[in-house]
């Protein structure tokens, strides 16, 4: 198994340009979510998903755009980047049996936003 | 409203000296607690948790930790550091009665010194 696959790795980004975060995961999890990792702040969820076509806000949501129109897949959306954004991204995944399941998370991305 | 404390920004230690990295929580019920360890340009890795029994949990790499439910503390333990141990290591908990939210504390770095 990949396990939890992001990409890109690295992006910069101009004020006010939009882009698509990937990430996917082969082991058939049905939760999947995004968080933001910022010095000093630990990381902090931005949305989360308990399965296919449905999705929820977490704790800092605005900017943000999620879909899950596969168990796969789990896309992070910036509309219009802002430099507030700049951050270290990280997806992760679980199964969804309850609140001791381990999420597992992908290598990260680290976007500058100019 | 369930929150972590590492009250630790960065903790050095000799190698081969034991070494204890703090953490304390707070959730309205029985905690369901977790340690990650995240090594440079990586993701978080799962080290362990702990949900019931056992106050004293053991993990990778010879890491141990241990729930103190009067103390609301789960520290994380090794009797013998090595260099390799240096790392960022994230303390998170999840409230048993809500939904699949992890909360993170802050991190602390620990620093192995040969």
């Amino acid at each position: 198994n990949a396990g939890v696959t992001q990409t890109p790795k690295f992006q910069v980004l101009k004020t006010g340009q939009s882009m698509t975060l990937q990430c996917a995961q082969d082991m058939n999890h049905e939760y999947m979510s995004w968080y933001r990792q910022d010095p000093g702040m630990g990381l902090r969820l931005i949305h989360y998903s308990v399965g296919a076509g449905i999705t929820d806000q977490g704790e800092v949501p605005n900017g943000y755009n999620v879909s899950r129109s596969t168990t796969e897949d789990f896309p992070l959306r910036l509309l219009s980047a802002a430099p507030s954004q700049t951050s270290v991204y990280f997806c992760a995944s679980s199964y969804y049996r309850g609140p001791t399941d381990t999420q597992y998370f992908g290598p990260g991305t680290r976007l500058t936003v100019l | 409203a369930q929150s972590v404390a590492q009250p630790e920004d960065q903790v050095n230690v000799a190698e081969g000296n034991p070494l204890t990295v703090k953490c304390t929580y707070s959730v309205s019920g029985n905690p369901y607690l977790f340690w990650y360890v995240q090594y440079p340009n990586r993701g978080l890795q799962f080290l362990l948790k702990y949900i019931t029994g056992d106050n004293l949990v053991k993990g990778s790499y010879g890491f141990e930790a241990e729930f103190n439910k009067s103390q609301t503390s789960f520290h994380l333990k090794k009797p013998s550091a090595l260099v390799s141990d240096s790392a960022l290591y994230f303390c998170a908990v999840r409230d048993p009665g809500g939904n699949e939210k992890l909360t993170f504390g802050t991190g602390t770095r620990l620093t192995i010194i040969p």
